[in-house]
């Protein structure tokens, strides 16, 4: 099992171009997150699915857009990047529910936008 | 909205000291979560503390949530240079399906 894997791993952008970050997970989990971590400020979480079908908006949406293609892939979208996306996004996945609802986290992607 | 804090931010010790990170949420938890980060690593799941006064140990970390499942710690016993890395606590407010809100995370540093 690959567990969650992430694309791409780093990534140079100018402002107002968009790009999309890719998730998938082999563990048949239900849930799946979007975080980034930026320096001194923990995991914050963007968006989440709690299961196939659904999305809602975490604690930082603004400037994001995600689409939960199938149960295994999970997308985040900026439609027109700004320096203050600058950031390590990582996505996640957990089965949700079940003891202890672990979250298992992918490498990560490291964004720069100039 | 609820809030976790984390205490201290950072903290460098001397291989063998003992080493304690706190985590206060604003709101009652249902549970909470610890992970470790390695630098330049994602996080990884370390425990989950469910019960009131909970206290649970692996080898040498010992994690405490406090009686009112506001509070939590994370001791360490005689760190190594393998404890390196940020320590983050993840509170989850309601028993049934919600997210997982984190503190900032504490850093540690070992000295050998």
């Amino acid at each position: 099992n690959a567990g969650v894997t992430q694309t791409p791993k780093f990534q140079v952008l100018k402002t107002g171009q968009s790009m999309t970050l890719q998730c998938a997970q082999d563990m048949n989990h239900n849930s799946m997150y979007w975080y980034r971590q930026d320096p001194g400020m923990g995991l914050r979480l963007i968006y989440y699915s709690a299961s196939e079908g659904t999305t809602d908006k975490g604690e930082v949406p603004n400037g994001y857009n995600v689409s939960r293609l199938n149960k295994r892939e999970f997308s985040l979208r900026l439609e027109s990047a700004a320096p203050s996306q600058t950031s390590v996004y990582f996505c996640a996945s957990s089965v949700a529910g079940g003891p202890p609802d672990t979250q298992y986290f992918g490498p990560g992607t490291r964004l720069t936008v100039l | 909205g609820q809030q976790v804090m984390q205490i201290p931010q950072y903290q460098h010790v001397q291989e063998g000291e003992d080493f304690t990170t706190y985590c206060n949420s604003s709101t009652t938890l249902s549970n909470i979560q610890w992970y470790k980060q390695r630098p330049g690593g994602h996080p990884v799941f370390l425990i989950q503390l469910v019960k009131s006064g909970e206290v649970k140990k692996q080898k040498r970390l010992t994690f405490q949530f406090g009686e009112a499942k506001k509070n939590s710690s994370l001791h360490i016993t005689a760190t190594q240079t393998t404890d390196v890395g940020t320590y983050f606590c993840a509170g989850r407010k309601w028993s049934g399906y919600s997210t997982l809100t984190f503190g900032k995370g504490t850093m540690l540093l070992v000295s050998p």
